[in-house]
């Protein structure tokens, strides 16, 4: 199972928006709308931000947002907050009864 | 609250093996899988696999089948991760979390620091 593919970096300004895409395959991201999204700050574990597509657990602020188009999940981080400088992964189920995570993209807030 | 404790960082020897405990706490034990995810430095994360510690059934990522064998242990509500013949590549910082019913991964173990070293 390969790994699904994400931008190695994305950047923006306070305020601003920026947009992960997770592109994986028909028989993950395409197949199934069990696709989640972790933050991971350096020396932390991941935490979970995004779960089924769109859904956030509670206490994610509305700010994260997910969606899926096809073999292609995104996250969008609106109103970009010096505390969301991470990295940021995108996970899926597949058909092969495993996971699979992406391969990460970093987030500067310039 | 939901908690997974695991054990203390580890430094083996190439060719040796090592085994990775997860305690768990404030939730039934035996009603989620465990899942274990490493992520070497630098690196991204890699899913390993999972147990389902009612009954013990599991599923290996097959970069990992005959390597690696989860078990658990229901009376003290613990999952373990064995990984053999160890590999410097090996080297990562190795999670557990717990599957929630919509598959998706809310909690996570705080990290065990395997360390493959000469």
């Amino acid at each position: 199972q390969s790994a699904l593919t994400q931008p190695p970096s994305a950047s923006g300004s306070p305020g601003q928006s920026v947009t992960i895409s997770c592109t994986g395959a028909r028989s993950d991201v395409g197949r199934y709308d069990y696709v989640s999204w972790y933050q991971q700050h350096p020396g932390e574990a991941p935490k979970l931000i995004i779960y089924e597509v769109l859904k956030r657990p509670s206490g994610v602020p509305d700010r994260f947002s997910g969606s899926k188009s096809g073999n292609t999940a995104s996250l969008t981080v609106s109103g970009l907050q010096a505390e969301d400088e991470a990295d940021y992964y995108c996970s899926s189920y597949t058909s092969s009864n495993v996971w699979v995570f992406g391969t990460g993209t970093k987030v500067t807030v310039l | 609250q939901v908690q997974l404790v695991q054990s203390g960082a580890e430094v083996k020897k190439p060719g040796a093996a090592v085994k990775v405990s997860c305690k768990t706490s404030g939730y039934t034990f035996t009603g989620y899988y465990i899942h274990w995810v490493r992520q070497a430095p630098g690196q991204g994360l890699e899913w390993m696999g999972w147990i389902n510690p009612n009954g013990g059934a599991t599923n290996y990522a097959q970069k990992f089948q005959g390597r690696v064998t989860m078990t658990r242990d229901t009376s003290i509500g613990t999952a373990y991760i064995e990984m053999r013949s160890l590999r410097f590549n090996d080297t990562a910082v190795y999670y557990c979390a717990r599957m929630d019913l919509i598959f998706t991964f809310p909690i996570w173990g705080q990290g065990t620091m395997v360390t493959v070293s000469s």
